[in-house]
């Protein structure tokens, strides 16, 4: 599987764009870049994936650079309840999701 | 539709002790699978299943079995349990091995070894 990574940690004010980058520059032709979340010490929240196209859903966008190389995930409206550690996950499915130690973002008040 | 759901949430157990961690889900997922997450740390695979019948190890199997006797549940067994195993355990499911979809998580089981 190809490896990520991701900034330890990020701040953002409330009510602004996060944008949280990930490098995967091994990604191979068939691997998804997956984004899940987790809350304080709760289970592990799906938030959006993609392969190549830009992908954009309730939650948040996804941008994929043309090169597949890296990606960033953007949350439009960061709220408090958005304080959370951020996984970039690259795989083929949704399955053995090799989660690192992620970014953990702060929303500021 | 309750989704992922994990018994006991919390529990403490003495080392040598034996217990069972209860995962099922109600979304006829194909794919289940066990984490482990240790404080500061990402999750870990400890083992996971693509179907009743059928199991394999992860990344960390030592100290633990699993059975998967029908689609729905996915039990997690601690034979002789040590403090090393201290951590909160995650089940999760998915549609199917290899899909293009999302993983559904449940809550945790937060367990002392003392």
């Amino acid at each position: 599987d190809a490896k990520t990574t991701q900034p330890p940690s990020m701040d953002c004010a409330e009510g602004r764009a996060a944008n949280l980058p990930c490098n995967h520059s091994t990604i191979s032709g068939n691997e998804y870049v997956y984004w899940y979340r987790q809350i304080h010490s709760q289970g592990p929240q799906y938030i959006i994936h993609g392969l190549k196209n830009n992908e954009t859903n309730e939650m948040a966008s996804l941008i994929i650079t043309e090169d597949r190389k890296s990606s960033t995930l953007i949350l439009p409206h960061a709220t408090l309840r958005d304080t959370a550690v951020y996984y970039c996950i690259v795989r083929t499915g949704a399955n053995n999701l090799f989660f690192g130690t992620g970014t953990r973002l702060t929303v500021i008040p | 539709n309750a989704g992922v759901t994990q018994t006991p949430k919390f529990q403490v157990l003495k080392t040598g002790q034996s217990m069972t961690l209860q995962c099922a889900q109600d979304m006829n997922h194909e794919y289940m699978s066990w984490y482990r997450q240790d404080p500061g740390m990402g999750l870990r695979l400890i083992h996971y299943s693509v179907g009743a019948g059928i199991t394999d190890q992860g990344e960390v199997p030592n100290g633990y079995n699993v059975s998967r006797s029908t689609t729905e549940d996915f039990p997690l067994r601690l034979l002789s349990a040590a403090p090393s195993q201290t951590s909160v355990y995650f089940c999760a499911s998915s549609y199917q091995e290899g899909w293009n979809t999302e993983a559904f998580f449940g809550q945790g089981t937060r367990l002392t070894v003392v």
